[in-house]
């Protein structure tokens, strides 16, 4: 069972540049988030999906776009890198509304992205 | 402003004590809370969680105590396991589809 599976790993963009991070999940899970992790931060929520083609912004979406086709995958894209995007990205999934007896968020392994 | 707080950024406790970690929120709209606790290079994974209408839950070594009145919640530890050196993040939750709210982290460090 591969749970939450997120591409790339580790990237290094130049300014400017585009890139999408892939996240997939084989869980059948209706919920679906894209988190940052700061250096000496707790996670922050840049998207979140509620199901296939539903998505909504959380606390730090700026510079940021999600696409929901299917249940499966819920891609983060990045357009015009900048220096303030060099993060590590986790992708999430849980099958409730998050807390809860089935709202147990399952996280991929994240992605470091590194803007010079 | 942050919802979730863990004051102390790093925890040094020896193998077979008692380890404490703390937690603090504001926002009262907050009714379920989780422990997350994460490896380096890995992403965090569920360790405990305690409904608002509960004061206590337990899973083996793991024992979180909610006191909604100070909105403080902490996890305990016991004993104290090598393998437990890891960051360990509360979050918390308002019901809604938007997620959790982390804290900054507690890294805490085994002893032997």
């Amino acid at each position: 069972n591969a749970g939450v599976t997120q591409t790339p790993k580790f990237r290094i963009l130049k300014i400017g540049q585009s890139m999408t991070l892939q996240c997939a999940q084989d869980m059948n899970h209706n919920y679906m988030y894209w988190y940052r992790q700061d250096p000496g931060m707790g996670l922050k929520l840049i998207y979140y999906s509620v199901g296939a083609g539903i998505t909504d912004k959380g606390e730090v979406p700026n510079g940021y776009n999600v696409s929901r086709s299917t249940t499966e995958d819920f891609p983060l894209r990045l357009e015009l890198a900048a220096p303030s995007q060099t993060s590590v990205y986790f992708c999430a999934s849980s099958y409730g509304v998050a807390g809860g007896d089935t709202g147990e968020l399952f996280f991929g392994e994240g992605s470091r992205l590194t803007v010079l | 402003d942050q919802q979730v707080k863990q004051n102390s950024p790093s925890l040094s406790v020896q193998e077979g004590r008692i380890s404490i970690l703390n937690c603090d929120y504001t926002n009262s709209m907050f009714d379920y809370f989780l422990w997350y606790k994460k490896y380096p290079a890995e992403g965090p994974t569920f360790l405990i969680s305690i409904s608002s209408i509960k004061d206590k839950n337990e899973d083996g070594r793991f024992t979180v105590f909610l006191n909604k009145s100070a909105k403080h919640l902490s996890l305990h530890i016991v004993p104290s396991q090598p393998g437990d050196s890891a960051v360990y993040f509360c979050a918390a939750s308002r019901g809604g589809a938007d997620g959790l709210t982390f804290g900054k982290g507690t890294h805490l460090i085994i002893q032997p």
